[in-house]
């Protein structure tokens, strides 16, 4: 069974410029999460689907971020316009239920 | 709310030898808990979960935690680490959905 995969592994834009993230969760989990970590900060969580609907967009920074998930299956997190503030690592999960998150291996986004 | 602290950024650890990581929790309701690993330039691993039932819980690759819940913590443990096991370790609670992690544990096996 194939894991959570995100897409692109690393992203280097420039300040100003649009990025989007791609994430296609384990087939059959209707739960998916975006989470971010800021260098040598935690993880933080910043938002959960339920199938297509947004659960809890509660840890979104701001509105220069946007989340969509097509049809329940894959999902993507625009930045536009990205800030320098944006650089981390953004980590997608998936779930079952809702105890149990597995991780993909994560996009690495720096703003220059 | 809830929250977690991983007490120490960075454990070196001589290879062969037993190594304790550290993770308290803080929480109004009743908690899940796990522990993943972030092995260099890979993305995270479940390494074992505590949902409910016995507080010892075994993982894969030897380690094992247990939950206190008493003293709110959920250490996690190795009797015998290897080279391999140098990664990052993060612990991690939730009482829904919304997982809360701690700032991560830097374990570095020498040889």
């Amino acid at each position: 069974e194939a894991g959570v995969t995100q897409f692109p592994s690393h992203s280097v834009i420039e300040k100003g410029q649009t990025v989007t993230l791609r994430c296609d969760p384990i087939s059959g989990h209707d739960n998916l999460y975006w989470y971010r970590r800021v260098m040598g900060k935690e993880i933080k969580f910043l938002l959960h689907f339920v199938k297509e609907s947004k659960q809890d967009e509660s840890g979104m920074p701001n509105n220069r971020f946007l989340a969509e998930r097509t049809g329940g299956t894959y999902s993507t997190l625009k930045v536009q316009p990205a800030e320098l503030e944006d650089s981390g690592v953004y980590f997608c999960a998936s779930s079952q239920g809702v105890n149990t998150q597995y991780f993909g291996p994560g996009t690495r986004l720096t703003v220059l | 709310a809830q929250s977690v602290t991983q007490l120490d950024s960075q454990v070196p650890v001589f290879e062969e030898a037993p190594v304790e990581l550290r993770c308290n929790y803080s929480s109004s309701v009743s908690v899940y808990l796990f522990w993943y690993v972030q092995y260099p330039n890979q993305g995270l691993q479940l390494l074992l979960k505590y949902l409910s039932g016995s507080t010892l819980v075994k993982g894969i690759n030897g380690f094992e935690a247990e939950f206190n819940k008493s003293q709110t913590s959920f250490h996690l443990r190795k009797p015998s680490v290897h080279i391999s096991d140098t990664a990052e370790y993060f612990c991690a609670v939730t009482g829904t959905y919304k997982y809360i992690f701690g700032t991560g544990t830097r374990l570095k096996v020498l040889a």
